[in-house]
């Protein structure tokens, strides 16, 4: 009865470095959801998938990141020469809906960027 | 583009008393979603309003969604110091998939 779990708990990069933070979904939810949340503020909405789909990535602040969820199941968001703007915690959330669905959150990536 | 604003930001009672967070969206919401986040967690979700004027309750925490689908209200009754937090409210566009959150009320219980 595992939740969504997600790893690395901590990374701590040098700037200009490459990152991938993992997400492992809930078994079975359809939808998967990427965030990333600074310190004091509400997540803020990166992309989504359903199933293998990326339906919408426009939350993606720049080309250096990309995400993936090849079948439809484990997520990888790559964050390439990293800046310290993208500082922040990481989170994933998987929902069993297609759409409108409550979403069930991972403990979070903490990405330290020096 | 879309926004959603929350007030207030932070606010601190003494155990026993209320608690009202307010939720604002620039735009009509097909639904909206309440999450609570622990200090040092992440957010869990606490409930889900879809129909205009709608209103829930989960033991002393009572949910409303506006008759314009625009709003929301969070209030919890006689506050305890497990009710610690912050609550985020968020709404999906029309066509799900992006949710978007508020910035979050921090309550913090003084025993």
């Amino acid at each position: 009865g595992a939740g969504v779990s997600q790893s690395p708990r901590y990374k701590v990069a040098k700037r200009g470095q490459d990152v991938a933070l993992r997400c492992d979904p809930i078994s079975g939810h359809v939808s998967l959801f990427w965030y990333q949340q600074a310190l004091g503020q509400g997540p803020e909405f990166l992309t989504y998938f359903q199933n293998e789909a990326q339906l919408d990535k426009s939350g993606l602040p720049s080309d250096r990141f990309f995400a993936e969820r090849p079948e439809g199941s484990v997520s990888t968001l790559k964050i390439q020469r990293t800046q310290q703007e993208d500082s922040a915690v990481y989170l994933c959330a998987s929902s069993l809906a297609r759409n409108y669905g409550a979403q069930y959150f991972g403990p979070g990536t903490r990405l330290l960027v020096l | 583009g879309q926004q959603v604003m929350q007030i207030p930001q932070y606010q601190h009672v003494q155990e026993g008393e209320d608690f009202t967070t307010y939720c604002n969206s620039s735009t009509t919401l097909s639904n909206i979603q309440w999450y609570k986040q622990r200090p040092g967690g992440h957010p869990v979700f606490l409930i889900q309003l879809v129909k205009s004027g709608e209103v829930k309750k989960q033991k002393r925490l009572t949910f409303q969604f506006g008759e314009a689908k625009k709003n929301s209200s969070l209030h919890i009754t006689a506050t305890q110091t497990t009710d610690v937090g912050t609550y985020f409210c968020a709404g999906y566009r029309n066509q799900g998939g992006k949710l978007i959150f508020g910035q979050g009320t921090e309550l913090s219980v003084k025993p």
